[in-house]
C-alpha cells in the first residue's frame, strides 16, 4: 500500500537553529515527491518537486533532498516567518493523484 | 500566474441542507481539478478527480451521490455536499493542473465547512 510518513509531528526551534524534517515513503513507481508549506486555514503552497534519488533543490533557507526511500527538508537558520506546517506528498498513477503525509508543524521562536 | 480561488472561504449550514463550493482557475485553463478533504491534524485526503466535460472519478470510500462534482468548464469545478451532516464538517481544498503535466497542481485557499 502506498504510504507517506512524516516525522516529527511537531518541531520547535529557536530562531537560527537549523534542523531537518523527514518524509519516508512507500510507493510503487515514484513519479515525483512534493513539498508544500501550509499556513493555518490556507491551502498548500508549493515549495519543491523532486523526481529521482540524489536530486536536491534549494529555495532561500530551505533545501530538499531525495533518496530511494525518504526525503529531507533542511531548514537553515530559520526565522519566525518559517513557522508553518510542512507537507510531503508523492505522486502516483497516471491521474495525478497525490498522497499526502500528515505534515510536520514547525514553530520558530524569536 | 497559476492562481486558484475557492468560494466561499467558509460556510456554516444546518444539518440536512446542501452546500456548493466553487473552485476556479483564474489565469489558466485547468484540464484536471482535484478535490481534497482535510480533518484537523490530518493529511489531505483526495476525494475525487474531475476532468472538464466528463464524470468525476471518486476515491474508494467517497460517496459520489453525497459529494456531487461538476466540471463544466476549463476554469470552474463545483463540489456540492448534499444533505450535509455534522460529520461532513471539514476543510475542503481544490487543486488544478494545467496542460498535460498532472504533477504541477496549484491549490486553492480552501473552504471551511461547519455543519450544525
Amino acid at each position: 500500500e502506498d504510504q507517506v510518513t512524516q516525522s516529527p509531528e511537531a518541531l520547535r526551534l529557536q530562531e537560527g537553529e537549523s534542523s531537518s524534517l523527514n518524509c519516508s515513503y512507500t510507493v510503487s513507481g515514484l513519479r515525483g515527491l512534493f513539498w508544500y508549506r501550509q499556513d493555518p486555514g490556507k491551502g498548500p503552497e508549493f515549495l519543491f518537486t523532486l523526481y529521482s534519488a540524489g536530486e536536491e533543490k534549494e529555495k532561500e533557507r530551505l533545501k530538499a533532498t531525495l533518496t530511494k526511500k525518504e526525503s529531507f527538508l533542511h531548514i537553515t537558520a530559520p526565522k519566525p516567518e518559517d513557522s508553518a506546517t510542512y507537507l510531503c506528498a508523492v505522486l502516483r498513477g497516471s491521474q495525478g493523484n497525490l498522497i499526502f503525509g500528515k505534515g510536520t508543524k514547525l514553530s520558530v521562536k524569536p | 500566474g497559476a492562481v486558484v480561488s475557492q468560494h466561499p472561504s467558509w460556510v456554516i449550514c444546518k444539518s440536512g441542507t446542501s452546500v456548493k463550493i466553487e473552485c476556479r482557475s483564474l489565469d489558466f485553463q485547468a484540464t484536471t481539478m482535484f478535490w481534497y478533504r482535510q480533518f484537523p491534524k490530518q493529511s489531505l485526503m483526495l476525494m475525487a478527480t474531475s476532468n472538464e466535460g466528463s464524470k468525476a472519478t471518486y476515491e474508494q470510500g467517497v460517496e459520489k451521490d453525497k459529494f456531487l462534482i461538476n466540471h463544466a468548464s476549463l476554469t470552474l469545478s463545483t463540489l456540492t455536499v448534499t444533505s450535509a451532516h455534522p460529520e461532513d464538517s471539514s476543510f475542503y481544498i481544490c487543486s488544478a493542473s494545467r496542460g498535460t503535466s498532472l504533477s504541477e497542481q496549484f491549490f486553492g485557499p480552501g473552504t471551511r465547512l461547519t455543519v450544525l
